[in-house]
């Protein structure tokens, strides 16, 4: 049974270009979480979907990200127009439900942004 | 105010030996479940055991043990007969049952251990 399955696990983007970020999600789960460590800090919650409906985005910055999590296919975080304070490592998690549920996380993607 | 407070940035242990990590929370919540996870170097993020607030008994799992005192609203993990394989960054976090509904999971700002051989 796969985990968590992220890519890229590193992406490098120049100030300006956008950055595209996949999740899938174990099998089974339809709940997915995005957070966000920056350097020698902790994680910090930034979205939650479902299948198709963002539930929680009360972390995400107001301009230039945004998520998804299509019917098909994996969850996308999206960065536009990538700042140099937006290098972290972005990690998804996902779980079988929501309230008593172990989040399992990904290994994470490493963006640099130059 | 700071819901998840981890106070070692870092710690030492010698292999064999037994460490406690310290992890205080704040919620106001009833019902909450608190989590640690493993971050070695590589980067990846282990799920390593979890303690829900109406769990009559510690959690424990293998080498791992929550030492869990509510009254105190602190979760120290334990890690017994530490291995040079423990060397990690280590979280804890909370995840809300009513303050947020959406179980997103708030964490704390890790401790660093080295377990010397």
């Amino acid at each position: 049974n796969a985990g968590v399955m992220q890519n890229p696990r590193h992406l490098v983007r120049r100030r300006g270009q956008e950055a595209r970020l996949r999740c899938s999600p174990m099998k089974g789960h339809s709940h997915v979480y995005w957070y966000r460590q920056l350097p020698e800090e902790g994680l910090k919650f930034m979205v939650y979907l479902q299948k198709e409906n963002i539930i929680d985005e009360s972390g995400m910055p107001k301009e230039r990200f945004s998520a998804e999590f299509p019917k098909e296919g994996p969850s996308i975080l999206r960065i536009q127009q990538v700042v140099r304070g937006d290098s972290a490592a972005y990690f998804c998690a996902s779980s079988p439900g929501v309230r008593q549920e172990t989040q399992y996380f990904g290994p994470g993607t490493r963006l640099l942004v130059l | 105010a700071q819901k998840i407070t981890q106070t070692q940035p870092g710690m030492f242990v010698q292999e064999k030996e037994a460490v406690t990590l310290d992890c205080t929370y704040d919620t106001s919540d009833p019902s909450y479940g608190l989590f640690w996870y493993k971050q070695p170097s590589s980067g990846e993020m282990i799920f390593l055991i979890y303690q829900g607030s109406y769990d009559q008994q510690n959690a424990t799992e293998g080498r791992y043990s929550l030492n869990f005192q509510k009254a105190r609203k602190s979760a120290n993990l334990v890690i017994s007969a530490s291995q040079l394989g423990d060397s990690a960054m280590y979280f804890c976090a909370m995840r809300e049952a009513y303050s947020s509904n959406t179980g997103k999971l708030i964490f704390g700002q890790g401790t660093t251990l080295q377990v010397k051989p």
